[in-house]
């Protein structure tokens, strides 16, 4: 059984440009979670699918920020015009149903 | 108040000793409740999830639940060095569902 899976696990990007993740869940669970932490905080909540369908997105998430689940698998998380407040690790999560969330590798994101 | 609240420590605790780290959370209805490491750098890992008031215990990790006084911890017994880390408490909120973490405990295990 593989465990949650992010690509790519580093980033390095320059202010304005676009950046896409991925993740893949563990196969047979139905939520995924998208998640930002920055150093000395815990995972902060972005936006969370049930299969194919993005159920809930923070106000912390601005409009630059869009998330994707096509086919209720993998998920594509993209920051668009990025600025130097967006550097962070990138954590998804996946779960079945409400049942413990399991964390990938994360994508370090570095804006310079 | 902040929903789940941790003293963020570093706590240092001799090789061998029991560790216990503490939290709390305002939301009196919730009903889950996790405990994960994070080694700097990585990812969050789960160690243990309580419901029930009460212990619940997994080798030489003991989490312990007080719904009553809003209050979670988890004690892990002959600390090893290895268990240096940062512990994230985290709730489940009623309402939404939604996992809201702490910022996290930095362990320090003394060898």
């Amino acid at each position: 059984d593989t465990g949650v899976s992010q690509d790519p696990r580093h980033k390095i990007t320059k202010r304005g440009q676009n950046v896409t993740f991925r993740c893949d869940p563990i196969s047979e669970h139905n939520r995924l979670y998208w998640y930002r932490q920055t150093l000395g905080q815990g995972p902060e909540f972005l936006t969370y699918f049930q299969n194919e369908a993005q159920l809930e997105k923070s106000r912390l998430l601005s409009d630059r920020f869009s998330a994707e689940r096509p086919k209720g698998s993998f998920s594509t998380l993209e920051i668009q015009r990025t600025e130097q407040g967006d550097s962070a690790m990138y954590l998804c999560a996946s779960s079945w149903g409400i049942d413990e969330q399991y964390f990938g590798p994360g994508t370090r994101l570095t804006v310079t | 108040q902040k929903e789940v609240e941790q003293n963020s420590g570093p706590l240092s605790v001799p090789e061998g000793a029991i560790a216990s780290l503490n939290c709390t959370y305002s939301d009196r209805v919730s009903q889950s409740f996790f405990w994960y490491r994070q080694y700097s750098g990585k990812s969050p890992e789960l160690i243990m999830s309580i419901y029930s008031n009460g212990d619940k215990e997994d080798g030489r990790f003991t989490a312990q639940l007080n719904k009553a006084s809003q209050y979670v911890s988890l004690l892990i017994r002959d600390s090893q060095p290895s268990d240096s880390a940062t512990y994230l408490c985290a709730v489940r909120r009623n309402r939404d569902d939604k996992i809201i973490f702490g910022k996290g405990t930095r362990l320090h295990i003394l060898p």
